[in-house]
């Protein structure tokens, strides 16, 4: 696609609840980054992916968040038994193998309630 | 460890006043600065990178290797190039290091 695509735009779910979050990258951008960004705290990095592999889990804030990439291109991120403090936007990125140019989506924002 | 330190969160200037937003990086190799900014309600973009050496919207940004620093500079504010600025750093074959940001805010 011409961008990168991230959906729903908007999510609201009540705590406890399991919620998944979507990342349509570049076509032909092998490489792909999902993080997370809350009021103070800036960008904070989760998971990333080169092809459908993922290198780095690292970031990833407890082993209620997970993500899978298939094909080479579209990846979701799932936050299982959600909590209000996992409330904040979304943002999925986009690149070429070890580019720093990312590109990224306009991001799913969280309201966990 | 790569650390990313932007000091201020916000930054107010008057319109025509010159800007400097600071970024300072904690990193033992040679890494790769960059700068993005996010206009309100868009996304965030790749503003400049340090081995372009190139002004993007009249700003530019020398990496100091000395003081370990990438300052972020124009000479004259426009209330347009109010934004969420944020400095990051490539280390390695590590994924894109963030500062927690500033918010620069122009003033007519």
């Amino acid at each position: 696609g011409a961008g990168v695509s991230q959906s729903p735009s908007n999510k609201v779910t009540e705590k406890g609840k399991d919620v998944e979050l979507r990342c349509d990258p570049i076509s032909g951008h092998t490489a792909l980054y999902w993080y997370r960004q809350s009021l103070g705290q800036g960008l904070e990095f989760l998971i990333y992916f080169q092809g459908n592999s993922a290198p780095d889990k690292s970031g990833l804030p407890s082993d209620r968040f997970s993500a899978e990439r298939t094909g080479g291109s579209v990846s979701t991120l799932t936050i299982q038994r959600t909590q209000q403090e996992d409330s904040a936007v979304y943002l999925c990125a986009s690149s070429l193998p070890k580019a720093g140019g990312y590109t990224f989506g306009s991001g799913t924002r969280l309201t966990v309630v | 460890a790569q650390r990313v330190t932007q000091p201020e969160k916000l930054l107010s200037v008057f319109k025509g006043a010159p800007v400097e937003l600071k970024c300072n990086y904690s990193y033992s190799g040679s890494p790769e600065l960059f700068w993005y900014v996010q206009y309100s309600r868009q996304r965030l973009q790749l503003l400049l990178r340090h081995i372009s050496r190139e002004s993007i919207k009249g700003f530019t940004a020398d990496l100091n290797k000395g003081e370990t620093s990438f300052h972020l500079k124009k000479p004259f504010a426009q209330e347009e190039d109010s934004a969420m600025y944020y400095c990051a750093l490539i280390g390695g074959n590590t994924p894109l290091v963030f500062g927690k940001g500033t918010r620069l805010s122009v003033i007519a």
